[in-house]
């Protein structure tokens, strides 16, 4: 029972260029999300899905996609990264609690 | 707009003492809080919650208190440990499984 894991754990990108964080849990969850994590902002909610097929905006979603085809997996994709997305990236899922994974280290230069 | 703010961005408190964390929040229709722990290069831990039911739940040394009236809640360790010293964030939710997150407060336990 791993939990939720993440893919990468760090990563440095050029802006402009693009890439998917993957997320990944094995409680059979319903719900999960992608939060970042910035210094002095705490945990801030990007996107989260309540279900196979379903997803929804957070507080920051601009500049982010998000995929559930599965209902174990949650990606989180970038498409033309900017510095301003420099931050850690944490994915979470949820019953009646919820469980990180964690983390991806984003640095775009 | 921040519905749910900590804020003291840090604690210091001498092991065996009490720890006392704050957490203050705006929004009425928030039903459900709960407490996390962080240590560097791992993700948030749950630790403790309480429902708006209750003004009070206990778990060994970990007790949340909640003040609907003046919209707070604490956190209390008592005593406090070494392996104490994380960040702490608070977060709440209304009624869904969307949960709104405090900024932290990094504790620092000294021996």
């Amino acid at each position: 029972n791993a939990g939720v894991t993440q893919t990468p754990k760090f990563r440095v990108l050029k802006t402009g260029q693009s890439m998917t964080l993957l997320c990944a849990q094995d409680m059979n969850h319903e719900y999960m999300y992608w939060y970042r994590q910035d210094p002095g902002m705490g945990l801030r909610l990007i996107h989260y899905s309540v279900g196979e097929g379903t997803t929804a905006k957070g507080e920051v979603p601009d500049g982010y996609n998000v995929s559930r085809l599965k209902k174990q997996n949650f990606l989180l994709g970038l498409e033309s990264a900017a510095p301003s997305q420099t931050s850690v990236y944490f994915c979470a899922s949820s019953g009646n609690e919820q469980f990180f994974g964690p983390g991806t280290r984003l640095t775009v230069l | 707009d921040q519905q749910v703010k900590q804020n003291s961005p840090s604690l210091s408190v001498q092991e065996g003492r009490i720890s006392i964390l704050n957490c203050d929040y705006t929004n009425s229709m928030f039903d459900y809080f709960l407490w996390y722990k962080k240590y560097p290069a791992e993700g948030p831990t749950f630790l403790i919650s309480i429902s708006s039911i209750k003004d009070k739940n206990e778990d060994g040394r970990f007790t949340v208190f909640l003040n609907k009236s003046a919209k707070h809640l604490s956190l209390h360790i008592v005593p406090s440990q070494p392996g104490d010293s994380a960040v702490y964030f608070c977060a709440a939710s209304s009624g869904t499984y969307k949960y709104i997150f405090g900024t932290g407060t990094r504790l620092k336990v000294l021996a």
